[in-house]
């Protein structure tokens, strides 16, 4: 079975502070992939970065930045510097391969509410 | 490029009525669409996998006659809430899978439905 799990249910951090956000998932599959979303208070999901399990190259992305590591099953996310307008609920989510039978389908984690004070 | 429209935003509605939600993939074609549910501090819940030109997938639970999807064109799927009662009162958010290379799902501004 997948599954998706973010540990961290609300974080609370002053501007500037580098935070990270932790993802750990469970799948049998080989090849897979893994996304984090961003939503703000209007309620629209932002995609922020999509990762293949073939592929464990941390990525940076100005403040963001991601680090996959498949031996402890974990895509956590860290935000350096972070600002105001983070503030924001961060999901984490799971697809199986569309060669899998429930392929494509997100599975998501429960979220993690940051709120970034000035 | 992926941008996904939803419409309505809001929609408040009285008990008893049918409400339409339109999802639009603007600049890419997605044969497959997503619907999720999600209640105020909770993740989304996948209600159903709508398929051009096909029949959509619901998940356990979800009543097929309570939520009528139609996903008649490559960038039109639509999601009606047939008979809507207070408890169906939430927030309904699409997405369209990009299949450019990509199999990244793009999400809509989701709608917020009030049924009085």
């Amino acid at each position: 079975a997948q599954k998706v799990t973010q540990a961290q249910t609300e974080i609370s951090v002053v501007e500037k502070e580098d935070v990270t956000l932790d993802c750990v998932y469970e799948t049998r599959d080989t090849t897979y992939y893994l996304f984090w979303y961003k939503q703000p208070p209007s309620g629209e999901l932002v995609f922020l970065i999509r990762r293949n399990s073939f592929d464990e190259q941390n990525e940076i992305s100005g403040r963001y930045s991601w680090n996959f590591q498949k031996s402890t099953s974990s895509f956590n996310f860290t935000i350096t510097a972070s600002q105001v307008v983070d503030s924001a609920v961060y999901f984490c989510a799971l697809s199986r391969s569309l060669f899998y039978n429930q392929g494509g389908k997100l599975i998501f984690g429960q979220g993690t509410e940051l709120s970034v004070k000035p | 490029g992926a941008v996904v429209s939803q419409h309505p935003s809001w929609v408040i509605c009285k008990s008893g009525t049918s409400v339409k939600i339109e999802c639009r993939s603007l600049d890419f074609q997605a044969t497959t669409m997503f619907w999720y549910r999600q209640f105020p501090k909770q993740s989304l819940m996948l209600m159903a996998t709508s398929n051009e030109g096909s029949k959509a997938t619901y998940e356990q639970g979800v009543e097929k006659d309570k939520f009528l999807i139609n996903h008649a064109s490559l960038t039109l799927s639509t999601l009606t809430v047939t008979s809507a009662h207070p408890e169906d009162s939430s927030f309904y958010i699409c997405s369209a899978r990009d299949e450019r290379g990509q199999e990244t799902q793009y999400f809509g501004p989701g709608t917020r439905l009030l049924v009085l």
